[in-house]
């Protein structure tokens, strides 16, 4: 079975510009969370998909946003970026996103804001 | 609301040495714990969950952690480091609320170097 996958791996944009990014889930999985990591806050959970359905979000600003698919592939987007929006975004699926759910995680977008 | 503490954010061992890395957390409710393991330029791999099945679970690549309620604690170990070790390793809480949509908390993560 093919694990998740993130495109693309790498961007690089300049602030004040918008960025998508974009997950594929395992098959069969129809949740999917996106995650931001950076060395001073470590993993933070940005916000969660299941069935089209935003059902839980952390506490980011509203320039970041999601969206996902019928198909449960997800994007993400980042609008106005900031310096401090720099990081690797992971993305992970679950089957149902129930807290005994393993989540998968794929290998991440590095999104470098210059 | 739930949150992970890993002491150590370094951890050197040799190889062939004890392996142990700390985790303690917190949460209002029965938590689920997971354990996660990064390495470079890579997204993270389960090594291993606790699910309130056996307080004490194996994993991949020999790693084992126990789930002490009375110390919350879910500290990861292996007793014989192998170079290819050499990674960070999350320790990460799931709230365990009915509902589905989890999401994981994480701690800041352990490096562990691995000496020849």
């Amino acid at each position: 079975k093919a694990g998740v996958t993130q495109t693309p791996r790498y961007l690089i944009k300049t602030r004040g510009q918008q960025v998508t990014l974009s997950c594929s889930p395992i098959s069969g999985h129809r949740s999917v969370s996106w995650y931001q990591q950076t060395p001073g806050q470590g993993l933070q959970f940005l916000f969660e998909y299941f069935s089209e359905t935003q059902r839980n979000k952390g506490n980011f600003p509203g320039r970041f946003s999601g969206r996902q698919f019928s198909n449960s592939r997800s994007e993400m987007n980042v609008s106005t970026l900031e310096l401090g929006d720099s990081a690797l975004y992971l993305c992970a699926s679950s089957l149902a996103g129930k807290s005994t759910d393993t989540q998968y995680f794929g290998p991440g977008t590095r999104l470098t804001v210059l | 609301a739930q949150s992970v503490t890993q002491l150590g954010s370094h951890v050197s061992v040799s190889e062939g040495a004890l392996v142990l890395l700390r985790c303690n957390y917190s949460s209002s409710v029965p938590p689920y714990l997971f354990w996660y393991v990064q390495y470079p330029n890579q997204g993270l791999q389960l090594l291993l969950k606790y699910t309130s099945a056996a307080t004490l679970v194996k994993g991949i690549n020999g790693f084992e952690a126990e789930f002490k309620k009375s110390e919350t604690s879910f500290h990861l170990t292996k007793p014989s480091a192998h170079m290819s070790d050499a990674a960070e390793y999350f320790c990460a809480v799931s709230s365990g609320t009915q509902g589905g949509s989890e999401k994981l908390v994480f701690g800041k993560g352990t490096k562990l170097t691995v000496n020849p």
